[in-house]
């Protein structure tokens, strides 16, 4: 059964900081990946999804790479802002039929200004 | 705008009294799926619906209900609802199912049932 773990659960840096933020999986038979960041009071916003063939996906200050191999995908962002604050998930999906996602429980993170 | 809508967004209930959670959303998209969220456990998902007439379970269905008789339409029935269900309750869509499409998630729905 896939499990998914994100490590640490709640991160706190001073603004201007580069951070990455950790992803890792049991199985590595995934059809991709998909990260997250979730607004208190507020649903997921999908940031970045990688494709199993892929090594890296880049969106303005983030940067997601994959090493399916390992079992692990880092989300990294660049010049943190207070902004960015708010907790980050990642997800898998699994290779074959399954239409299921699962979840990591998520990076808390805190950027203060 | 492209969005996917819940309500109630909060609802207080008593044990065994059916309720049904809403979900529309207005971009077409074929795959829909409903998430719990509780402290601790993380997202589990409840079922999801490649399309319509088409659903199947996620990891946690029990006491759980769906249909989908709508593309844009996927409703989350508990018949019989216990505290146990009590979470924060996420309806999602996708264009073409998980292996190509960014998955779009509605603002919640607070579940309290005592």
């Amino acid at each position: 059964k896939q499990e998914v773990t994100q490590i640490p659960a709640a991160l706190s840096v001073p603004e201007g900081e580069n951070l990455v933020l950790n992803c890792s999986f049991t199985d590595s038979a995934i059809y991709n990946l998909q990260w997250f960041r979730q607004d208190p009071g507020k649903g997921l916003t999908s940031l970045l999804l990688i494709q199993s063939s892929q090594r890296e996906q880049t969106s303005g200050r983030l940067n997601a790479s994959l090493d399916k191999s390992s079992g692990r995908s880092t989300l990294y962002i660049a010049a943190s802002q207070p902004g960015d604050s708010a907790t980050y998930l990642c997800a898998v999906k699994g290779q074959g039929g399954s239409e299921k996602l699962v979840f990591g429980k998520g990076t808390k993170l805190t950027v203060n200004p | 705008e492209a969005q996917v809508t819940q309500n109630p967004r909060y609802l207080i209930t008593v044990t065994g009294k059916k309720l049904t959670v809403t979900c529309s959303q207005n971009m077409n998209h074929e795959y829909m799926s409903w998430y719990r969220q509780d402290p601790g456990l993380g997202l589990r998902q409840i079922y999801y619906s490649m399309n319509v007439e088409v659903t199947d379970k996620g990891d946690v269905p029990e006491g759980y209900k769906v249909s989908r008789k709508e593309k844009r339409n996927f409703p989350l029935i508990l018949e019989s609802p216990s505290p146990n269900q009590t979470s924060l309750y996420f309806c999602a869509s996708s264009a073409g199912g998980l292996n190509t499409g960014e998955l779009f998630f509605g603002e919640g729905s607070r579940l309290t049932v005592l």
